[in-house]
């Protein structure tokens, strides 16, 4: 069956600090991977998908960076992180034209 | 670009009222549209896809409809219950099978 996992559920890091979450995908191949932010309150942003390995865009300018070493890994990345970057970041993957699925979510707080 | 709204952002009800909740799309261009629920603090959970070729989807007390058309999908919650307390989003996958565009949420409470 198809899994998803993304870890860690929560983080607490000081502002300055580097970062790095880890999704992983199973029971399928080649799938497109995303990674979202979801701010108190607010909406889901789309920061970065990836329909193949080493293939990454962008959708908004940031503090972060993703990378897709290998096929069914989506890591997320920043160097030195922001008050702002405080959030709920959620892993999707999907493939052509079917169901999206969703990790648990990771609960970032920067302080 | 395409944007996706949800019409309301926030509703509540009585328990055992049936609930119509609106996504509006402004590119046709959208290949497939999917339904999700998120508990507070949750991840989302998906609970009707409604791919290309179909109008609607069905399942128990949900009910799903696409027109691309017009640009919008709606879900329908028969009988609603206290645990149906969620918000709700909609989803677009266009149709380069790349982007998946998230509506804006509506925020369900549904009082015994």
């Amino acid at each position: 069956s198809q899994t998803i996992h993304q870890w860690p559920a929560t983080l607490v890091q000081p502002v300055g600090s580097p970062l790095s979450l880890e999704c992983t995908v199973e029971g399928t191949s080649n799938p497109n991977l995303y990674w979202y932010r979801q701010a108190a309150g607010r909406g889901l942003q789309l920061l970065f998908y990836s329909v193949g390995i080493g293939q990454i865009s962008s959708e908004v300018p940031q503090n972060l960076s993703a990378s897709r070493p290998q096929d069914r890994q989506f890591i997320l990345s920043s160097k030195k992180l922001l008050l702002s970057d405080s959030g709920f970041y959620l892993c999707a993957w999907s493939t052509a034209g079917a169901e999206a699925f969703f990790g648990q979510g990771t609960r970032l707080t920067v302080v | 670009k395409q944007e996706v709204t949800q019409i309301p952002a926030a509703l509540s009800v009585p328990e055992g009222e049936n609930l119509v909740l609106n996504c509006s799309f402004t590119d046709s261009a959208i290949y497939n549209l999917q339904w999700f629920r998120q508990d507070p603090g949750k991840g989302l959970t998906s609970l009707l896809l409604i791919q290309s070729s179909q109008r609607e989807q069905t399942s128990g007390r949900l009910n799903a409809s696409l027109d691309k058309s017009s640009g919008r999908s709606t879900l329908y919650i028969a009988a609603s219950q206290p645990g149906d307390s969620a918000t709700y989003l909609c989803v677009g996958m266009n149709t380069g099978f790349q982007k998946l565009v998230f509506g804006t949420g509506t925020r369900l409470l549904v009082s015994p």
